[in-house]
């Protein structure tokens, strides 16, 4: 079953606008990472954030943490028509390396 | 470094065929594992190994065996293929087994079962 579950499942936006996407999870957690996927491609690893961290930034993404709500989002500023891509969010919770992810986010981004 | 590679790209099965879906990393990397992902159910574990030698089954093995002899491959077999094993397939490598690690995904292969 998932763990991780996306929303929005879509989201078309604007260059320039900020995207937003948000992940909701059930079970306690090792560490959360998002990842991007280009349409025919494999993933990406963006960003990791660990179950004691509550907020991270890597460039233009900044991703928060609320373990007690069991959600984590992901922000990307200032977007780009590259970032056009699919986002998944996984979660680590046997601390093996062992990923369950979401169904992801599709993000298209207009020029 | 090639990263994670595997073979093939694409491949079309009849239903009861066997095949061997070949993964690869050049990174000395412990951990790797197989995912498949279907339209609009995002990455589902197969089966994964932390090292040489151990294997375990993720959220979804029936159908699909592995091994892994050497730390650099990690071939996935399907014993009997069904249509409801067409998917994409990834296969992903960790620096190590532990908490705070990333994955690294090969490009895929996309396999159609008829």
């Amino acid at each position: 079953s998932q763990q991780g579950e996306e929303d929005p499942q879509a989201l078309s936006i604007q260059e320039g606008e900020n995207a937003t996407m948000n992940c909701s999870y059930k079970t306690s957690i090792n560490n959360l990472q998002w990842y991007r996927q280009n349409s025919g491609r494999g993933l990406v690893h963006l960003i990791l954030i660990r179950s004691n961290e509550r907020e991270k930034h890597s460039g233009r993404l900044r991703v928060t943490l609320d373990t007690s709500k069991k959600s984590s989002s992901l922000l990307i500023t200032a977007s780009r028509a590259a970032d056009t891509a699919s986002y998944f969010c996984a979660t680590d919770a046997k601390g093996y390396s062992t990923l369950t992810f979401g169904k992801g986010t599709m993000l298209l981004v207009s020029p | 470094n090639a990263g994670v590679t595997q073979t093939p790209k694409f491949q079309v099965l009849k239903t009861g065929q066997s095949m061997t879906l070949q993964c690869a990393q050049d990174m000395n990397h412990e951990y790797m594992s197989w995912y498949r992902q279907d339209p609009g159910m995002g990455l589902r574990l197969i089966h994964y190994s932390v090292g040489a030698g151990i294997t375990d089954q993720g959220e979804v093995p029936n159908g699909y065996n592995v091994s892994r002899s050497t730390t650099e491959d990690f071939p996935l077999r399907l014993l009997s293929a069904a249509p409801s094993q067409t998917s994409v397939y990834f296969c992903a490598s960790s620096p190590r087994t532990g908490t705070y690690n990333e994955q690294f995904f090969g490009p895929g292969t996309r396999l159609t079962v008829l």
